[in-house]
């Protein structure tokens, strides 16, 4: 399973957009890439996931360079309800069961 | 529908006490995931069920049991628990599928049970 690295923590303002930066230096060719979502004594929610280039949705953008060495999520316009942890992953594509290994994550704290 | 539902919210168990606790999905996954995590700390998996059979344990004591009675429930028993195992326990499910895929299978969490080993 291939290795992430992520900022341990950042700060924002509100109404600002985040970006946070997750390295993968080891990705494998079958590996996607998947971001989740913990707040404070709740399980982890899935927010997005991709393989190259950009992916959006109605809560984040994920851009994945060429390279596929690192991902950034982006968050538009974020608001206080946005202080979270959030877990980059590299997951292999398989319809079977398969472990997922959390990293450390990056705990965002949105300010007023 | 993506829920993961878990009961009870709330756990506080004596060292001697045996309790269980419980997930659901209806989601017709056919894998489903026990997670543990210790606070300000990621969640570490401890079983994996895949079409109702124990597919990975990774090296959890004995005193936690799961069980896997159908392909919309899994259980966690637990038995003469350390107060080192008060933590957060959080259940997941997956699509699972045997046949080989070209998406991942992404995992759905449960809100989780807060335990407390006095």
């Amino acid at each position: 399973l291939a290795k992430t690295t992520q900022p341990i923590s950042m700060d924002s303002y509100e109404g600002q957009e985040v970006n946070i930066t997750c390295s993968h230096n080891n990705i494998a060719t079958n590996d996607y890439i998947t971001w989740y979502q913990q707040f404070p004594s709740q399980g982890p929610r899935f927010i997005i996931q991709g393989y190259k280039t950009k992916v959006t949705n109605e809560v984040a953008s994920l851009f994945i360079p060429a390279d596929r060495k690192s991902s950034t999520l982006s968050l538009p316009r974020v608001s206080l309800s946005d202080t979270a942890v959030y877990y980059c992953l590299v997951v292999p594509f398989s319809g079977s069961a398969r472990q997922l290994t959390f990293g450390s994550g990056t705990q965002l704290t949105v300010l007023p | 529908d993506t829920e993961v539902t878990q009961t009870p919210k709330h756990l506080v168990m004596g060292m001697t006490n045996k309790k269980s606790l419980k997930c659901e999905q209806h989601m017709g996954h056919r894998a489903m995931y026990w997670y543990k995590q210790k606070a300000k700390k990621p969640p570490e998996l401890m079983f994996v069920y895949s079409y109702e059979k124990l597919s990975i344990n990774e090296s959890v004591p004995s005193r936690f049991s799961p069980e896997c009675p159908n392909s919309s429930l899994l259980n966690l028993h637990l038995h003469a628990l350390q107060p080192e195992d008060s933590a957060l326990y959080l259940c997941a499910s997956s699509q699972g599928s045997k046949r080989p895929g070209r998406r991942p299978d992404t995992q759905y969490f449960g809100p989780g049970t807060r335990l407390t080993v006095l």
